[in-house]
């Protein structure tokens, strides 16, 4: 199964920060990235597919980045409504593992 | 509006069955395969099992093949999961999640459903 390794663990900042999450594949999963946002309690959320496509409604101060095996989520600005546990998610193969989760809080 | 509610979770005893469900609207249903994906208390997001949207495609991960079972109803735009002989370590919010397809690949989760809570104890 393909691994993926989510960086940091928790990361602590302020409104107003950039903020960027990285995510490796242990293999090239080539552009078949998501990234998800889940609150506490609350259903994951799609933010970005294929590795840097936004849905539509996310905020443009999101995007994402990479291809193979390296990602970034990239937060412009931070906002008070972002704070909140990201994944990223391959879906190159069957395995569609997540990875362990990054908790951006307030710092 | 894709709406997706999860019903049947609850308190079972080690060793034992239950039946979850997800009643889909707000889509074609037939249309899409569909997932559902589990979170135990405090932890990460882990994918379970998946199925086509004719049925005819199951996929199922390492932790829970051979116990649990995924069907789905296209009359009634129902998804299930039977789950049998139940584990501590099967104690976990479970969600369903509707798949979207592009250029082939049908494995992005685009819409989920609110959850439901199964506990695993005796």
């Amino acid at each position: 199964d393909i691994q993926m390794t989510q960086a940091p663990s928790t990361l602590s900042a302020s409104v107003g920060d950039r903020v960027t999450i990285t995510c490796r594949a242990s293999q090239s999963i080539n552009i078949w990235l998501a990234w998800f946002q889940q609150k506490p309690g609350k259903a994951p959320k799609l933010l970005i597919q294929k590795a840097s496509s936004l849905q539509r409604g996310v905020p443009s101060r999101f995007s994402g980045s990479g291809s193979g095996t390296e990602f970034t989520l990239t937060i412009s600005s931070l906002q008070p409504d972002d704070f909140a546990t990201y994944y990223c998610q391959q879906y190159s193969d069957d395995s569609r593992t997540f990875g362990q989760g990054t908790n951006v809080e307030i710092k | 509006e894709v709406q997706l509610v999860e019903s049947g979770g609850g308190l079972v005893q080690p060793g034992g069955s239950l039946r979850l469900s997800c009643a889909a609207s707000g889509l074609s249903f037939i249309s899409h395969a569909m997932n559902w994906v589990r979170q135990a208390p405090g932890k990460g997001l882990e994918w379970v099992s998946s199925i086509s949207g004719s049925g005819d495609y199951t996929y199922y991960a390492d932790s829970v093949k051979g116990r649990f079972t995924i069907s789905r109803d296209n009359s009634r735009n129902t998804l299930s999961l039977q789950m049998n002989s139940l584990r501590a370590e099967d104690t976990a919010v479970y969600y369903c999640a509707k798949a979207d397809c592009d250029s082939g690949v049908c494995r992005l989760m685009d819409y989920w459903g609110q959850g439901t809570l199964v506990t695993v104890s005796s």
